[in-house]
């Protein structure tokens, strides 16, 4: 089945420096991935949709400044978190479209984000 | 917009017993999906199960089975013989199938304790 690798797992960084976060789709091509913040005990906020080789699509009252996406290849997308902040703290989760089958996606495992 | 709505914030059950959560959403679409996804406390979202809007069939998996009713607008979830992993956070989950972006949008789910 499609298997999505998110990396790293947790991350603990400093305020004011960069975090970037890996998802990669292992054995499919995934034109699609999208990128969702998760707080405790809270549902799932899709953040935004990026599409191999063009610009991500960002939600609503997301920076797209601050969270910068790159989904330079069908395997690869990335999210960096720029000059954090502890309010940057959260549960970010990444998904990829295999459009072979079923077309909600398949998740990672997630990168718990401390900002110290 | 669509709207996701999980009306039970927590439910338990007794292990081997049954359960039902409840889902109900608010759409305009004819053509769209819907999925229930399970997120144990590893945090990995896992999908359990889902519909096409245009079949009447419920879907069925295993010991998982859902109550659709398209013109009332719901989605219940039912769980037969809970085992003890099935302690989660469940979310119920709608999907557009007849535009491009491929976008979940969540409810923000029922926690489930399956007691022994």
């Amino acid at each position: 089945g499609a298997v999505v690798s998110q990396h790293p797992s947790r991350v603990i960084c400093k305020s004011g420096t960069s975090v970037k976060i890996e998802c990669r789709s292992l054995d499919f091509q995934a034109t699609t991935m999208f990128w969702y913040r998760q707080f405790p005990k809270q549902s799932l906020m899709l953040m935004a949709t990026s599409n191999e080789g063009s610009k991500a699509t960002y939600e609503q009252g997301v920076e797209k400044d601050k969270f910068l996406i790159n989904h330079a290849s069908l395997t690869l997308s990335t999210l960096t978190v720029t000059s954090a902040h502890p309010e940057d703290s959260s549960f970010y989760i990444c998904s990829a479209r295999d459009r072979r089958t079923v077309p909600s996606g398949t998740f990672g495992s997630g990168t718990r984000l401390t900002v110290v | 917009a669509q709207t996701v709505t999980q009306s039970q914030p927590e439910m338990s059950v007794q292990e081997a017993e049954t359960v039902t959560l409840s889902c109900t959403y608010d759409t305009s679409e004819s053509n769209y999906y819907l999925f229930w996804y399970k997120q144990p406390p590893s945090r990995q979202m896992i999908l359990v199960i889902r519909q096409e809007a245009y079949k009447q069939q419920n879907a069925t998996e295993n010991r998982f089975s859902v109550n659709f009713q398209k013109a009332a607008k719901s989605f219940s979830l039912k769980i037969s013989d809970s085992q003890l992993g099935d302690t989660a956070m469940y979310f119920c989950a709608f999907m557009n199938s007849g535009g491009s972006n491929y976008k979940l949008t969540f409810g923000k789910g029922t926690l489930l304790t399956v007691n022994p």
